[in-house]
């Protein structure tokens, strides 16, 4: 079965530091990424997802991600933080011909100091 | 468009006990899909409807069970709760097929 691990759980930066945010899933075939974000009482916002095509993808608010099909993973990227991006972000997998499931990982939590 | 509706938003229930959870889903989508998030844990597929039918299922028990109405608004059935059913239940509608998924905010339950 499809499984997603974000390694890092708890990330601290402060305001304008880079972000990179581990995201790598474990079976292969054709998928389909996605990251997703949840501010404090609010619900799964989409920041981006990858179905094919360039491997680099930008999203919503300044992030990206690249697919390494080599390395099965998606990695999250934004060049400089602000702390409005305080937040949970999860990222998630589905497998093509499988529309009916996400997996997610764990989340990583964001959390962006003045 | 309105978004994917939840209710209630907050819910404390007894052990034992069975709960009904409610959701309206985004105009324009024909398909629900429920997920359970416990504490410091990325949701977890439930189950998914489409045409008032389960069509998918995680790996839950029987006792979490739903429906799908011909609005397609969604409802998810809780029997015999246990601690661990503690979690936050998320609704997530979609179009057949596609990957946009809108996700409501969620019901918070708390079983004691």
């Amino acid at each position: 079965a499809q499984s997603v691990s974000q390694h890092n759980h708890h990330v601290i930066l402060s305001e304008a530091a880079s972000l990179e945010l581990g995201c790598n899933y474990s079976y292969g075939g054709t998928v389909n990424l996605f990251w997703y974000v949840q501010y404090p009482g609010q619900h799964l916002q989409l920041l981006l997802k990858y179905f094919s095509g360039d491997p680099l993808v930008k999203g919503i608010k300044g992030f990206e991600a690249e697919f390494i099909k080599s390395k099965f993973s998606f990695n999250l990227r934004k060049p400089s933080v602000q702390w409005s991006d305080t937040a949970e972000y999860f990222c998630a997998v589905t497998n093509t011909g499988t529309a009916s499931k996400l997996t997610f990982g764990t989340g990583t939590r964001l959390q962006v100091t003045l | 468009e309105t978004g994917v509706t939840q209710s209630p938003t907050h819910l404390i229930k007894t052990r034992g006990q069975q709960v009904t959870l409610r959701c309206s889903s985004q105009s324009g989508h024909n398909t629900v899909s429920w997920y359970q998030q416990a504490l410091g844990q990325g949701p977890q597929f439930i189950f998914q409807y489409y045409r008032e039918e389960e069509n998918g299922r995680g790996n839950f028990p029987p006792r979490f069970s739903g429906l799908q109405f011909p609005n397609y608004s969604s409802e998810l059935n809780v029997n015999a709760l246990e601690l661990d059913d503690s979690a936050l239940y998320l609704c997530a509608s979609s179009v057949q097929g596609g990957y946009g998924y809108t996700f409501g905010s969620g019901t918070r339950l708390t079983v004691v």
